[in-house]
């Protein structure tokens, strides 16, 4: 296994258009998680999946934005409407267990112009 | 969540030991420490955490005082490789949501 698998790595779109990132997780890792980073701060929590199942969604996570699990196995992040504000990294992580041992993705990169 | 506070940056020479504090003084009970690190243009990766004993593992030692007030993660041979941001977060422990803040910068010199 080759870890999490992100795509795109970079996005560049213009205000208004809607986007949409994959997350493949480590296969038989049950939980995923997605967070969003901008520059010079650490990874904010945006929602998670235990296996197909949205169980927490962060406040941050407007109703421009929609995460999907089908089957409990690859995740899509879409954000509808862009605007300049979205423009960060956007990470997804996966584990078998809470709190300890994530696997990271390297991110997809967004830029809303 | 505690709150957790960390230096923003520290430099420290190839080869030598690189010792990275963290003051969480509110830390409940069942909260344990948790640290990651992110290499620039990378994802996080998780390190090493503890709830109260001192922890090693192949990449680095935790050591958390009696109080559990404060701890400091070491590199016993820092590399070039090991430039990197260091995030010390505290949570209880079957929580799926780590808070990030904003972590102390690791630079490694020749």
């Amino acid at each position: 296994d080759t870890g999490v698998s992100q795509d795109p790595r970079h996005k560049i779109t213009k205000r208004g258009q809607n986007v949409t990132f994959r997350c493949d997780p480590i296969s038989e890792h049950n939980r995923l998680y997605w967070y969003r980073q901008t520059l010079g701060q650490g990874p904010e929590f945006l929602t998670y999946f235990q296996n197909e199942a949205q169980l927490e969604k962060s406040r941050l996570l407007s109703d421009r934005f929609s995460a999907e699990r089908p089957k409990g196995s690859f995740s899509t992040l879409e954000i509808q409407r862009t605007e300049q504000g979205d423009s960060a990294m956007y990470l997804c992580a996966s584990s078998l267990v809470s709190g300890f041992g994530y696997t990271f993705g390297s991110g997809t990169r967004l830029t809303v112009v | 969540d505690a709150k957790t506070t960390q230096p923003p940056s520290m430099d420290c020479a190839e080869g030598r030991a690189a010792n990275l504090p963290c003051n969480h003084s509110t830390i409940s009970g069942n909260e344990y420490v948790y640290w990651y690190r992110q290499i620039h243009s990378q994802g996080p990766q998780y390190i090493i955490h503890g709830l109260k004993n001192n922890e090693t593992n192949e990449m680095a030692s935790l050591i958390i005082t009696e109080d559990r007030k404060s701890s400091t993660l070491i590199l016993p041979h820092a590399t070039l490789r090991d430039t990197a941001v260091y995030y010390c977060i505290v949570s209880a422990y079957n929580t799926d949501k780590l808070i990030f803040g904003t972590g102390t910068r690791l630079q490694v010199f020749p």
